[in-house]
């Protein structure tokens, strides 16, 4: 199956500051689903990407797929401590989503 | 709003035990999903049905593990002679058709003593 890997795997950021995280394939992916996983939560669906080259926005957090559609970036501006968590990009073929590990974010105040 | 619902929260047996577990999906949706998740990693694909009919089952799945969804509504997964590398968050996720967000519920936590 389609393998997907996260740097970094840990994140400790200022809250304030702005940080990336990122999500690299080897294989073409036909799209890529992001989900947050809050501590003791389970995980949550923020976004899907699904064109090459696609930039959505929400609110501080910017979703960006890769121009060959094998790699993808989450970008948060102005860290706030709501953005604890671990955020998962997943390959996604027509059923089966392939999660990467995970970048575990803490932020201090 | 019903998200995805499992149950029990936390299971807790000793080796060798079965033990099953319930998911009732989004009501509307037609794809039901079993994930395993373990310390430090992200979900792993089990199985998937859509309706009543199981349509995938990955390799992590060993013969000990059975799934089943009877109705197309609720789903139960069920370990045999549970052993200590069991021990995970069981997650079920539910979707529409195509490849769309999957909707998680809070998961089963086993542990193996």
């Amino acid at each position: 199956g389609q393998q997907v890997m996260q740097i970094p795997q840990y994140q400790h950021v200022q809250e304030g500051e702005d940080f990336t995280t990122y999500c690299n394939s080897s294989t073409t992916l036909s799209n890529i689903q992001w989900y947050k996983q809050r501590p003791g939560g389970h995980p949550v669906f923020l976004i899907q990407l699904v064109k090459s080259g696609e930039v959505k926005k929400q609110k501080r957090l910017t979703f960006q797929f890769g121009e060959a559609k094998k790699n993808s970036s989450l970008h948060i501006t102005a860290t706030q401590t709501t953005d604890v968590g671990t955020y998962f990009c997943a390959a996604s073929n027509d059923y089966k989503l392939s999660f990467g590990a995970g970048t575990t974010v803490t932020v201090r105040a | 709003d019903t998200g995805v619902s499992q149950n029990p929260r936390h299971k807790i047996t000793k080796r060798g035990q079965n033990v099953t577990f319930r998911c009732d999906p989004i009501s509307e949706h037609n794809r039901l999903y079993w994930y395993r998740q373990t310390l430090g990693q992200g979900p792993e694909f089990l199985t998937y049905f859509q309706n009543e009919a199981q349509l995938e089952k990955s390799r992590l799945l060993s013969d000990r593990f059975s799934a089943e969804r009877p109705k197309g509504s609720f789903s139960t997964l069920e370990i045999q002679r549970t052993e200590q590398g069991d021990s995970a968050m069981y997650l079920c996720a539910s979707s529409e058709v195509g490849r769309g967000p999957q909707h998680f519920g809070d998961g089963t936590r086993l542990s193996i003593l």
